[in-house]
């Protein structure tokens, strides 16, 4: 069975840190691995990864995947109090199902 | 730009009763979800479907129906709804299965 776990399960952090979130994966026949933020409403789309070794880069938010030891990291630098939300990371597969890990609660406080 | 819609919103039912949510893509996506969000369990899947006229289970289906007569529609249902069933349920859509994920907004069911 298909099988996404983040970590940690929540973060607490100061205005400017830095943090990484991890997402570790067991998937039989993978596609891709999808990176989404959500705060009050549905999951926003921040990232997705198909390749190993590639950074794929948004502002001040960063992932790459590691395709031979099975995990991606999503980094944030010079965090801000915007950044506050939920981190959910997906993979697909050959099964057509999006998988989700249950997220990572990130506070950043001022 | 409507992209996902879901109807309705909110919804407050009583054990036993039954109910449909609407999803509806204006995308021309050909998949299309059913996903069921608790606290601390992440989003986990009810049903889906790779096209219109099918549809399958994901990881937690007891308790609920899909049909997907159209194209751009998804609905789920409830037949006898249940207290466990209160839940956030969101919709989504994406024209193949392995890129970008799109969302409803999401409706709150709370089953008393």
């Amino acid at each position: 069975e298909d099988k996404v776990v983040q970590s940690p399960l929540s973060l607490v952090v100061h205005e400017g840190d830095t943090v990484t979130l991890n997402c570790s994966y067991e998937v039989t026949n993978f596609r891709s691995l999808l990176w989404y933020k959500q705060e009050k409403k549905a999951p926003t789309f921040l990232f997705m990864l198909t390749s190993s070794g590639i950074e794929k880069k948004s502002g001040r938010l960063s992932s790459i995947l590691d395709k031979k030891e099975l995990f991606s990291i999503l980094n944030i630098t010079a965090t801000q109090t915007g950044d506050s939300a939920v981190y959910l990371c997906a993979t697909t597969s050959g099964t057509y199902k999006y998988i989700f890990g249950t997220g990572t609660r990130l506070k950043v406080l001022a | 730009n409507a992209g996902v819609t879901q109807t309705p919103k909110f919804r407050v039912l009583k054990t036993g009763q039954s109910m449909t949510l609407l999803c509806a893509q204006d995308m021309n996506h050909e998949y299309m979800y059913w996903y069921r969000q608790d606290p601390g369990m992440g989003l986990r899947l009810i049903h889906y479907s790779v096209g219109e006229g099918t549809t399958a289970k994901g990881e937690v289906p007891d308790g609920y129906n899909v049909s997907r007569l159209k194209k751009q529609n998804f609905l789920l249902g409830l037949e006898s709804a249940a207290p466990s069933q209160t839940s956030v349920y969101f919709c989504a859509s994406s024209t193949d299965f392995t890129g970008e994920l799109f969302f409803g907004e999401g409706s709150r069911l709370t089953v008393l």
